[in-house]
């Protein structure tokens, strides 16, 4: 079983709808939770962080954490079209470094 | 401040040969991570440098390695390429200390490999 499972999709939607994006995990000792978004041929770039459980909002995206269901989900309100990129969760736990555990990102497409 | 720097952007290589990548990281992080991207596996961490040595790694075989300047930049080696090395190799730099504000990794465009 892998560390942190993530559905692929793709999931299209239309402009202005809401988003919602979930990543689920097995290891107990994770306790950062970070959402990275993805264009076509460019690096992973941070959109959010949180530490332990609870919601976080920026704008038009919230973070939340399930740690008692190991979920995590981030929302994206009114999605544009800018929005189309692949999202990627990650996860690392405390102590140990620099070691992040990544799902396999879920393809979104937002259509004008 | 310029972001972190990978080079090249795409390399074209044979089954056999070696490769090496090149990562520059932003300026004062000390921390550099490797990580092999591919459309059925994602992203899955190769090693990470922090200080010139070697902090964490993956469960790669021996045929990947690394290494850390004292400026920080990084090297990937990838030594008897097989087919299946073909993937987007992303390098991310962080501070490298182990709060999550100071833990954050900052992610390069990636090198695409193919290996014919």
């Amino acid at each position: 079983q892998k560390e942190v499972e993530q559905d692929p999709g793709p999931l299209s939607v239309p402009e202005g709808a809401i988003v919602s994006l979930n990543c689920t995990y097995s290891n107990s000792a994770f306790q950062y939770f970070m959402w990275y978004r993805q264009y076509s041929r460019k690096g992973p770039e941070l959109l959010m962080y949180t530490y332990s459980s609870g919601n976080k909002e920026d704008g038009r995206f919230t973070a939340q954490v399930d740690k008692s269901s190991k979920y995590i989900s981030l929302f994206i309100r009114d999605s544009q079209p800018s929005d189309s990129a692949t999202y990627l969760c990650a996860m690392s736990a405390a102590g140990t470094g620099n070691q992040f555990y990544f799902g396999t990102g879920t393809s979104l497409t937002v259509i004008p | 401040k310029a972001g972190v720097t990978q080079t090249p952007r795409y390399l074209i290589k044979t089954r056999g040969q070696q490769v090496t990548l090149s990562c520059s990281p932003i300026s004062g992080h000390r921390s550099v991570s490797w990580y092999q991207q591919t459309p059925g596996q994602g992203l899955q961490f190769l090693f990470e440098y922090f200080s010139e040595t070697q902090r964490n790694k993956g469960n790669f075989p021996g045929r990947f390695s690394g290494r850390q300047f004292s400026n920080s930049r990084s090297e990937m080696n990838v030594s008897t390429l097989e087919l299946g090395d073909s993937a987007l190799y992303l390098c991310a730099s962080s501070l490298g200390q182990d709060i999550l504000a100071k833990n954050i990794q900052y992610f390069g465009a990636g090198t695409r490999l193919s290996v014919l």
